[in-house]
């Protein structure tokens, strides 16, 4: 079934460790995301990806990091997580970036970090 | 900055009519996106509009007017499942989507 997949469903994670969230799309979509949401509060874009091989920084980057080297994966490494990182995280795709590009959304990952 | 508003909370009755209003402030405007979200679940695409006016889709429409920073989506014939948050995004100048908060419509029998 094409879709988008995320690992894992959820975790809890000690303050420090390095951390890395798995989005994989079947779709060939050019452009994937990540955002993470929290209560109250947007969506908020941590990092996209236009096309494979190339990566930009969204509203909150900072103390993440991503890589697209191919079409269907675009890991996200938390690399010493703190406990501001608890969210729920969702990787998105669509066909290109642009205008009328839809995003699908994978299942999400809930990520608590004590 | 850049800034997108819509109600917190919304209450209505099944078989009823509800006007979910969104208003934004952003850097550039390519188009403006309504989704919809159940709880514990992903966000999924209800509507797209980049010209004024309403778009319609069966029993959901929404409506836009980009002079005015101003969306609403429309939702008919409610049904118990319509409870869910629904969030209005604006795509920036740099193709970017900038979120509203969301809207929790919460459905009454």
């Amino acid at each position: 079934i094409a879709g988008i997949t995320q690992a894992p469903t959820s975790q809890i994670l000690a303050a420090g460790r390095r951390m890395t969230l798995r989005c994989t799309q079947d779709m060939r979509h050019n452009a994937m995301y990540w955002y993470r949401q929290d209560l109250g509060l947007g969506l908020r874009l941590i990092h996209y990806s236009n096309t494979a091989g190339t990566t930009g920084k969204g509203e909150v980057p900072d103390g993440y990091s991503v890589s697209r080297a191919n079409t269907d994966d675009f890991p996200l490494t938390l690399a010493s997580a703190v406990p501001s990182q608890t969210s729920v995280y969702f990787c998105a795709s669509s066909v290109g970036h642009t205008g009328d590009n839809e995003q699908f959304f994978g299942p999400g990952t809930r990520l608590t970090v004590l | 900055g850049q800034n997108i508003d819509q109600p917190t909370e919304m209450t209505a009755t099944e078989g009823a009519i509800v006007q979910i209003n969104c208003t934004y402030q952003t850097s550039g405007f390519n188009g403006l996106f309504w989704y919809q979200q159940h709880a514990g679940e992903a966000p999924t695409f209800l509507s797209y509009n980049v010209l004024d006016g309403l778009e319609e889709k069966g029993r959901f429409s929404s409506f836009l007017s980009r002079s005015k920073g101003y969306s609403y989506l429309l939702l008919k014939e409610l049904q118990m499942k319509d409870s869910a948050s629904y969030l209005c995004a604006v795509m920036d100048s740099n193709y970017q989507l900038i979120w509203g908060a969301g809207t929790k419509l919460i459905i009454k029998p």
